[in-house]
């Protein structure tokens, strides 16, 4: 079936600094990503739509320059949160469209905590 | 964008039927209904999607009624490791981006 990865899978970082997260499908292409946050006992909300080739669309409230999004190849997304801060600390999860266009698959998160 | 609306918490016991409805009123024609478990800190896995009538696989089934405005996620003989959330989305297959709002969804326990 369709797989897909993240890495990391958790990371610490200090206040000010930037963490780049990795999404990739590993068995089949995808044009279409999608990042999301995910509180402590929340449900997932869309940051924002990765598009291979083109710029992300973002959802309302989501502050592009902070959470830059690269979609180079039709098998990596990057999620790079710039100069961390400790509310930004989550649950980050990418899920790419598969190849029929009508399913998601997710990746299996990746937890960020900012000291 | 149809919204959904799930209980927010159930119980059960192993081996018990459970069955877990989604109401989603203003569902559009192109609209599809995919169902997602998730464990706590892992990303969603899909269980099973649906437009109308019944659709059953190896791990559930889902029943979708003529007028569409709801559908049921039906789980057969649970065990303690479906204690998990399961979401509903309602969404249109040709746009993605309506298929990408998750509501609060449903907390199930299942105890021994």
């Amino acid at each position: 079936g369709a797989v897909v990865s993240q890495h990391p899978s958790r990371v610490i970082c200090k206040s000010g600094t930037s963490v780049k997260i990795e999404c990739r499908s590993l068995d089949f292409q995808a044009t279409t990503m999608f990042w999301y946050r995910q509180f402590p006992k929340k449900s997932l909300m869309l940051m924002a739509t990765s598009n291979e080739g083109s710029k992300a669309t973002y959802e309302q409230g989501v502050e592009k320059d902070k959470f830059l999004i690269n979609h180079a190849s039709l098998t990596l997304s990057t999620l790079t949160v710039t100069s961390a801060h400790p509310e930004d600390s989550s649950f980050y999860i990418c899920s790419a469209l598969g190849p029929g266009g009508n399913e998601q698959f997710f990746g299996p998160g990746t937890r960020l905590t900012v000291l | 964008l149809a919204k959904t609306t799930q209980p927010i918490s159930m119980d059960s016991y192993e081996g018990q039927e459970v069955n877990i409805t989604c109401s989603h009123n203003n569902i559009a024609t192109n609209d599809y209904i995919t169902w997602y478990q998730q464990f706590p800190s892992q990303g969603p896995r899909f269980i099973i999607q649906g437009y109308k009538t019944k659709v059953t696989n190896e791990v559930a089934s889902l029943f979708i009624p003529a007028d569409r405005k709801s559908s049921t996620l039906s789980l057969p003989r649970v065990s303690l490791s479906d204690t998990a959330v399961y979401y509903c989305l309602v969404g249109d297959v040709g746009n993605a981006g309506n298929m990408l709002t998750f509501g609060g969804g449903t907390r199930l326990m299942v105890k021994p």
